[in-house]
């Protein structure tokens, strides 16, 4: 079966580091996304990984290692806005998108 | 970015009326849209894919009669409810894509349906 591993929840501090941890084994892999979605509403696209690296985008960054099937993101600087669920999905081999049961993260003053 | 709408936003109905939900790709032409559904607390399911002028494929355990889906045209595809239960209440969001492979897909809003 298809299956994406991240953590329930995680506490971080304003202004600290936090990394979430993503694991897959999905059939087939065409790409790895996080996204982000708050309480109430719908996903907002964050990154796209295709080939093992970080990539960086501002105060997030994003990676990946294939050959382990592993993927984090990365946010710094963290403000109490970024309070929110973060989605790992993975496309598969028919470029359907396997999601993640989401890690929620508290950020605390 | 390209924009998804839904609407309505939220809806509030009887047992056992039916709810259309409506999906727009406002600024790009959606070769194909998906129809999530997410309860509280959980990751988003998805429902059906949906490909414009041929008829939606549903996931396992989906009842295609009860969710009815209508792709009519590139920007629009509609999502209706029949016969709903209070145990249809839930979070419904769709997403598009723009061509097959594709990387991203693009979110509307959400609609709240909460069925008495």
């Amino acid at each position: 079966g298809q299956n994406i591993d991240q953590p329930t929840e995680m506490t971080a501090t304003e202004g600290a580091i936090v990394q979430i941890n993503c694991t897959y084994q999905t059939s087939g892999f065409n790409g790895l996304f996080w996204y982000q979605q708050h309480a109430g509403e719908a996903p907002t696209f964050l990154s796209y990984n295709v080939l093992d690296g970080l990539e960086e985008k501002g105060r997030f960054s994003s990676f990946l290692s294939r050959s382990k099937g592993y993927s984090y993101l990365l946010l710094k600087e963290l403000q109490m806005k970024d309070s929110a669920s973060y989605l790992c999905a993975v496309h598969d081999s028919n470029y359907q998108l396997i999601w993640g049961a989401g890690t929620k993260l508290i950020i605390k003053p | 970015g390209a924009v998804v709408s839904q609407h309505p936003s939220w809806v509030i109905c009887k047992s056992g009326t039916s709810v259309k939900i409506e999906c727009r790709s406002l600024d790009f032409q959606a070769t194909t849209m998906f129809w999530y559904r997410q309860f509280p607390k959980q990751s988003l399911m998805l429902m059906a894919t949906s490909n414009e002028g041929s008829k939606a494929t549903y996931e396992q355990g989906v009842e295609k009669d009860k969710f009815l889906i209508n792709h009519a045209s590139l920007t629009l595809s509609t999502l209706t409810v029949t016969s709903a239960h209070p145990e249809d209440s839930s979070f419904y969001i769709c997403s598009a894509r723009l061509l097959a492979g594709a990387q991203e897909q693009f979110f509307g809003p959400g609609t709240r349906l909460t069925v008495l």
